[in-house]
C-alpha cells in the first residue's frame, strides 16, 4: 500500500492477557520504530529496526515488551500479561535510513481493563 | 528528562489571528521535524530542517531553526479552523535511529 498500516486500529484486553499489534511499512522503507503515545503526550521511543535488525530497543518499558520483525518488512509488537498502564496508542513509522523524517500508520489503541 | 521543550502547550485563538509556537532543547540536533497530529491519526510530517538559521515555508507556514540547531519555532500566518491540532516537534542524529518528540502544542483556531 501507499502508505504505513496498522492494526488494528482499536484492541480492548483484559488484565493479564497477551496482545499483538501489527505493522505494514511502507515498501522500501528499510527503517521501522515503534512509539507508544499517552493522551496529551508526544510519541515516545519503544525500538527501531534497520531491515530484520532489531538495532536499538531501549525504549521498551519492560520484558512484558517484545517486537520482531523477521523478514525485515511486516512488524510485530508483543506485550505479554498486560497491565492498565499500557494503555495508550501504539504508534508505527517507517523511513529511509538516517533522514529522520518518519512516515507514521494510524496507530493501534490499547484499552486494558 | 524531556530532551524537547514545546510552548505554549495549549493555544486557542481566532480565525484569521498569527500564532508562534517554540521548541527548545538543550541538545544540538543533525535535523529537526515538524509533524501535525489530528486526533485518531498518526503525526503527519511537514517539514524538515537541517541547517542553522534556515527558513522554510509551507503555505502560510513558517518554519526556523536556530543558528545553533537547538530550537526552532513554527509561525503561521491568519489562521484557519484547518490548523486545528497537535503540532509536534522531533529532533534526530545521524546514524543514531530514533527521533525524540516534545509534548506538542494543541492549537485551536476558532470559526
Amino acid at each position: 500500500g501507499a502508505g504505513v498500516s496498522q492494526s488494528p486500529r482499536y484492541k480492548v484486553a483484559k488484565r493479564g492477557q497477551d496482545v499483538a499489534l501489527r505493522c505494514d511499512p511502507i515498501s522500501g522503507h528499510v527503517s521501522l520504530f515503534w512509539y507508544q503515545q499517552a493522551l496529551g503526550q508526544g510519541p515516545e521511543f519503544l525500538t527501531y529496526f534497520q531491515n530484520e535488525a532489531q538495532l536499538d530497543k531501549s525504549g521498551l518499558p519492560s520484558d512484558r515488551f517484545f517486537a520482531e520483525r523477521p523478514e525485515g518488512s511486516v512488524s510485530t509488537l508483543k506485550i505479554q500479561r498486560t497491565q492498565q498502564e499500557d494503555s495508550a496508542v501504539y504508534l508505527c513509522a517507517s523511513s529511509l535510513p538516517n533522514t529522520g523524517e518518519l512516515f507514521f500508520g494510524e496507530g493501534s489503541r490499547l484499552t486494558v481493563l | 528528562t524531556q530532551l524537547l521543550e514545546q510552548s505554549p502547550q495549549f493555544l486557542s485563538i481566532q480565525e484569521g489571528e498569527n500564532l508562534t509556537v517554540y521548541c527548545n532543547s538543550s541538545s544540538v540536533f543533525s535535523s529537526l521535524q515538524w509533524y501535525r497530529q489530528e486526533p485518531g491519526e498518526g503525526p503527519v510530517l511537514l517539514v524538515t530542517v537541517v541547517t542553522g538559521g534556515e527558513v522554510k515555508k509551507l503555505k502560510r507556514l513558517t518554519f526556523q531553526f536556530g543558528d545553533a540547531r537547538k530550537d526552532s519555532s513554527l509561525h503561521i500566518t491568519a489562521a484557519q479552523p484547518g490548523d486545528t491540532g497537535l503540532y509536534l516537534c522531533a529532533g534526530a542524529y545521524t546514524n543514531a535511529g530514533k527521533s525524540t518528540f516534545g509534548d506538542g502544542t494543541t492549537l485551536t483556531v476558532k470559526p
